[in-house]
């Protein structure tokens, strides 16, 4: 049973970028064909939103909304994968969980604790 | 890509049954049978309810089902108890393989 856990600054300031990783512990990840790894944020007391994900072959999928600053990627070699979110503002203030999708999305089978980031000066 | 629209809030009494429905299009919903519900009580993770749009998992109780016409799914909580207050999400795949998550209903045991 793979075990998600996210880490980062719980602060960031507004135009910079937010910088998030997800240690994947419990066995390898990265090679899995049944599985799309991404991030998944909730601003608080608000709704859940998708992000995007990251598949073992590499390709990327991002929600329009955020497509122009979202980055996800993986660095196998350390069993993580990593957000960045570019020119952050206030709006961008929420719980990041990372998370693992079985299939094409048909459920999320893991999620991380969730981090709360909050973008202040 | 706009959020999957659900009502804010479904309440009943203990023992009644609920249903929450989560509406989208052709390109989410109503394209494709990879609907997911998930259940979160405040400050806990969201927790899996239902996935492939009726498929329960093991150990979620046979009290939650779920169901889906066109670009509507529903979950359905039946025989409702006192720990089923939460707030409840949908999740749907959608074409060009991208996600979308309900807007969220806050269920609430009278």
């Amino acid at each position: 049973q793979l075990q998600l856990q996210e880490s980062g600054p719980g602060l960031v300031k507004p135009s910079e970028t937010l910088s998030l990783t997800c240690t994947v512990s419990g066995g390898s990840f990265s090679t899995s064909t049944s599985y799309y790894w991404g991030w998944i944020r909730q601003p608080p007391g608000k709704g859940l939103e998708w992000i995007g994900t990251i598949y073992y072959s590499g390709n990327t999928y991002y929600s329009p909304s955020l497509k122009s600053r979202v980055t996800i990627s993986v660095d196998t070699s350390k069993n993580h994968f990593s957000l960045k979110l570019t020119s952050v503002t206030a709006a961008d203030t929420a719980v990041y969980y990372c998370a693992g999708f079985w299939g094409s999305y048909r459920r999320i089978d893991y999620w991380g604790q969730g981090t709360l980031v909050t973008v202040s000066s | 890509q706009s959020a999957l629209t659900q009502p804010a809030s479904v309440s009943g009494s203990p023992g009644q049954s609920i249903t929450i429905s989560c509406t989208g299009t052709s390109s989410d919903v109503g394209g494709y049978n990879y609907v997911s519900w998930y259940q979160q009580h405040p400050g806990k993770t969201p927790k899996l309810m239902i996935y492939d749009v009726t498929n329960r998992p093991s150990g979620v109780s046979d009290r939650f089902s779920g169901s889906k016409s066109g670009n509507t799914a529903s979950l359905t909580i039946s025989g409702l108890q006192a720990e089923d207050e939460a707030d409840y999400y949908c999740f749907s795949y959608t074409s060009n393989n991208l996600g979308v998550f309900g807007t969220g209903t806050k269920v609430t045991v009278l």
